[in-house]
């Protein structure tokens, strides 16, 4: 099964609106990191945002913030009033722990445009 | 801030020919991995490395080996390169231990077999 679902290929949003995007994992462990990456064409990996299983609190950083649903194993990545320089392809990702150097394993991705 | 560094950015080898990517970490960070995107894919996990020992692996390759130095710059060494293996390698630092700390990617070395 796969442990990260992200079921939307592509997405398509007008600049300065909010844009979900979604992501749904599986594991059976207690203890676990979600992490979401934006990956421009020019192909670097940049690091958005994480959120703990353990945290109460959704994540947010700036303009974006993860809607954590921890029984539906969700972990939406929110991004508010879109920039054109958004348009990217992004990754959600899951760490499962414990332990020490523990690996990320990534969806499929959603390619987002933002409109002008 | 200091980022994840590696070296080259680019590539290009024939079949059967080797390579070597270096990683150097975010400083104070004390575990690497590797990562391999093929065109169209998501990142794969390779290997990695928590204070110079090996921690976990995943589908690397046995043509390919890699280690973590005393200074805790990583290598990865692919041999009898094969097209299949064209694809975007990234390296990713982050803290050690129990806790599930971010992992900051490197820029990626593309590498293209011919």
């Amino acid at each position: 099964a796969q442990k990260i679902t992200q079921t939307q290929p592509g997405m398509f949003v007008q600049e300065k609106e909010a844009v979900t995007l979604d992501c749904t994992y599986d594991t059976s462990d207690q203890s676990y990191g979600l992490f979401w990456y934006k990956q421009p064409s020019s192909g670097e990996m940049i690091f958005l945002i994480y959120q703990g299983s353990y945290d109460e609190q959704n994540a947010t950083e700036g303009r974006y913030s993860l809607n954590f649903q921890k029984a539906r194993k969700s972990a939406n990545l929110v991004i508010s009033a879109s920039q054109l320089g958004d348009s990217a392809m992004y990754f959600c990702a899951m760490r499962e722990g414990p332990g020490s150097a523990r690996q990320l394993t990534f969806g499929s991705g959603t390619q987002l445009t933002v409109l002008p | 801030a200091a980022g994840v560094i590696q070296s080259p950015r680019h590539l290009i080898k024939e079949k059967r020919e080797t390579a070597t990517l270096k990683c150097y970490p975010i400083p104070r960070h004390d575990t690497v991995y590797w990562y391999q995107q093929g065109p169209g894919q998501d990142p794969q996990f390779l290997i990695s490395f928590y204070e110079k020992m090996q921690s976990d692996k995943g589908s690397i390759p046995d043509r390919f080996s890699a280690q973590q130095f005393s200074d805790y710059h990583s290598e990865l060494n692919m041999s009898s390169l094969e097209l299949g293996d064209s694809a975007l390698y990234f390296c990713a630092s982050s803290l050690g231990g129990e806790a599930l700390y971010e992992q900051y990617f490197g820029p990626g070395t593309r590498l293209t077999v011919t």
